[in-house]
This record gives C-alpha cells, structure tokens and sequence, in this order.
C-alpha cells in the first residue's frame, strides 16, 4: 500500500530561522511527488511537482528536493506569512490518478 | 483562486438526512477527483471522474456518489448522514490526469448533527 509520512507533525521557527521539513514514501512507483500548502479552513494550494529522484524545485523562500525514498521542503529565511500546513502527496504508476496524501506538516513563523 | 468552484461552503444538517455537494472544474479540465478531509484522517482520496465516466474509486462509502455532467461539472451526493460524516470535502481537477497537478476548491465544510 502506498504510504506517505510527514515529519515533524509540527514545527515554530522564528522569522529569518531557516529550515526543513520531510516527507517519506512509499510506492510501487513514482509518477509524481506533490508539494500543497494549506491555510485553516481553506483548500491545498499547489506548489511544487517533483517527478524523479535529483530533481529540485524553488519558489521564492521554499526550495522542494526529490530522492527515491523521500521529499525535503526547504525554507529559506521564512516569514510569518509562511505560516500554514504543508502537505506532501504522492500518485503512484499504474492504475489510480489518486493523490495520496500525509497527514501534514504545521508550520508557524514568530515574528 | 485555483479556478476550481464548489458550493455551498458550509453546510449544516442533521443524521440521516441527503446532501449534494457541487464542483465546476477549472476551464479545460476533465478530470475531477472529490476528496474527504478529516481531522484524524488527513485528505482522503473518494472517487474521480473523467469526461463524464467514472475512473477510479477510492474509500467511497456506499451511501455517497457522485457524477460528472456534460458540461464537466460534478455533484457528490451523500445520504443517511452520520455523524462522522462531518469533514470538509474537496474537489480538484486536472486536464487529464496521469502526473499532472490537481488543482483543489475551496471546499465544502459539511457539519453533520
């Protein structure tokens, strides 16, 4: 079964405190590993797609990385407008389109 | 704005009653996946359409179902509510699917008591 895990569940910083949040999966194979971040009450907002293992992404203060066994959210210098649930889905080959998804990952900027 | 549309955005009724939840996908999109998002679950994959025809099922319980019109709109119907029913309820879109990035709503928060 396909498995996506998130670490660590939730995580303060301070503004300007640069950090890293991982995600670990499982597949039968890799079609696509997906970044979303999620503000309370509102629907995930798409981030980064990260396709095979050495890739990297970056936008603006978040810089997302891919190996076979699992996706690292980079934050660079973070500020308190960052401060949101990031969530790391995966789809696997064959068959389903389905995104599965962690359980998310909260993250608070202190200004 | 993701582009994708759903109503109503809150939803409030009680056990054993029948809902329908609505999505318009983002222009040129044809795929639409529903998904369930619960505190202790996380985001829970439901069902996708593509095109009108249903293409993958996921853990959809019998009581709910869904469609996709011509014009690619789609409605989730849920019925005989139960109390664990209340989530918030996402839909996404993409072209077509394979790899491609799903594009979320803003979600339906459906309180069931």
């Amino acid at each position: 079964e396909d498995q996506v895990t998130q670490s660590p569940e939730a995580l303060r910083l301070q503004e300007g405190e640069s950090s890293s949040l991982n995600c670990s999966y499982t597949v039968s194979g890799l079609r696509g590993l997906f970044w979303y971040r999620q503000d309370p009450g509102k629907g995930p907002e798409f981030l980064f797609t990260l396709y095979s293992a050495g890739e990297e992404k970056e936008k603006e203060r978040l810089k997302a990385t891919l190996t076979k066994k699992e996706s690292f959210l980079h934050i660079t210098a973070p500020k308190p407008e960052d401060s949101a649930t990031y969530l790391c889905a995966v789809q696997a080959e064959g068959g389903s389109e389905k995104l599965v998804f962690g359980k998310g990952m909260k993250l608070t900027v202190n200004p | 704005d993701s582009g994708v549309t759903q109503t109503p955005k809150h939803l409030i009724t009680a056990t054993g009653q029948r809902v329908t939840l609505r999505c318009s996908p983002r222009s040129g999109d044809l795929s639409v996946y529903w998904y369930q998002q619960s505190l202790d679950q996380g985001l829970q994959f439901l069902i996708q359409y593509y095109n009108g025809e249903e293409r993958a099922k996921g853990n959809i319980l019998e009581r709910f179902s869904a469609q996709q019109f011509p014009d690619l709109h789609s409605e989730l119907n849920l019925s005989s509510l139960e109390l664990g029913d209340s989530a918030l309820y996402f839909c996404a879109s993409s072209q077509t699917g394979f790899g491609e990035t799903q594009y979320f709503g803003p979600g339906t928060r459906l309180l069931v008591l």
